[in-house]
């Protein structure tokens, strides 16, 4: 059964950078045909997807984060990490990691996230 | 940007109850959209993909329906544990984006 958990600090200065590691047990981050991505949910608001990576390397990104987001696959640690960069309060949010979905009746991969890590929270403040 | 708009914002209805939410977006995403439940504390459960197929484990109560700009995900009838709040997702272009939610509570 694939598992994921969310690492990293749960308070970060305004204008440093947010670093979050999603730690992948029971499967491996190198598995092809999936893509394992962030989504965020500030307080009181919904979600926001913040963006993925395909085990092809390819990544994509919201376009209101996209010059200050880096997501990364390590296949040694079998996790994958969320940077971003120059935070302001507007970053605080419960950070998810997540991957994509597989429906073994139709041998059909499809892209939406369907295992989820129980989320961390991310505080932006001095 | 593609733009989902979700409504009703609230539903306020009783175990048993049908629910219905729908999901409009600013653009045709043809069947690429999916639905999520979450509740507090909890991580996101996804329901349906691509429109209409229900995700492994969800139960036949809930379905979902529709293509280009407008879907619907249905609850036959409510189980106490349905009531949460209701995220529909597209992902037709390379710029996912969610709508802002449906909150489903008890009457």
């Amino acid at each position: 059964q694939l598992q994921l958990q969310e690492s990293g600090p749960g308070l970060v200065k305004p204008s440093e950078t947010l670093s979050l590691n999603c730690i992948v047990s029971g499967g491996s981050v190198g598995s092809s045909r999936y893509y394992w991505g962030w989504v965020r949910q500030p307080p009181g608001k919904g979600l926001e997807w913040v963006g993925a990576m395909f085990s092809t390397g390819s990544t994509y990104y919201n376009p209101s984060l996209e010059s200050r987001i880096t997501i990364s696959v390590d296949t040694s640690k079998n996790q994958f990490s969320l940077r971003l960069s120059s935070v302001t309060a507007a970053d605080t949010a419960v950070y998810f990691c997540a991957r994509s979905g597989y429906d073994s009746r139709y041998n059909y991969y499809y892209y939406f996230m369907d295992v989820w890590g129980n989320g961390t929270t991310v505080t932006v403040s001095s | 940007e593609i733009v989902l708009t979700q409504s009703p914002a609230t539903l306020s209805l009783s175990p048993g109850e049908r629910a219905t939410v729908s999901c409009r977006a600013s653009q045709s995403v043809s069947s690429f959209l999916g639905w999520y439940q979450h509740k507090p504390g909890q991580a996101p459960r996804l329901l349906i993909y691509d429109a209409s197929n229900r995700a492994s484990g969800i139960p036949a109560r809930f379905s979902g329906s529709g293509s280009g700009t407008d879907f619907t995900l249905t609850i036959s009838s409510l189980e106490p544990e349905d009531f949460a709040i209701y995220y529909c997702q597209q992902r037709s272009d390379w710029a996912w984006t969610f709508g802002q939610g449906t909150k489903v509570e008890f009457k």
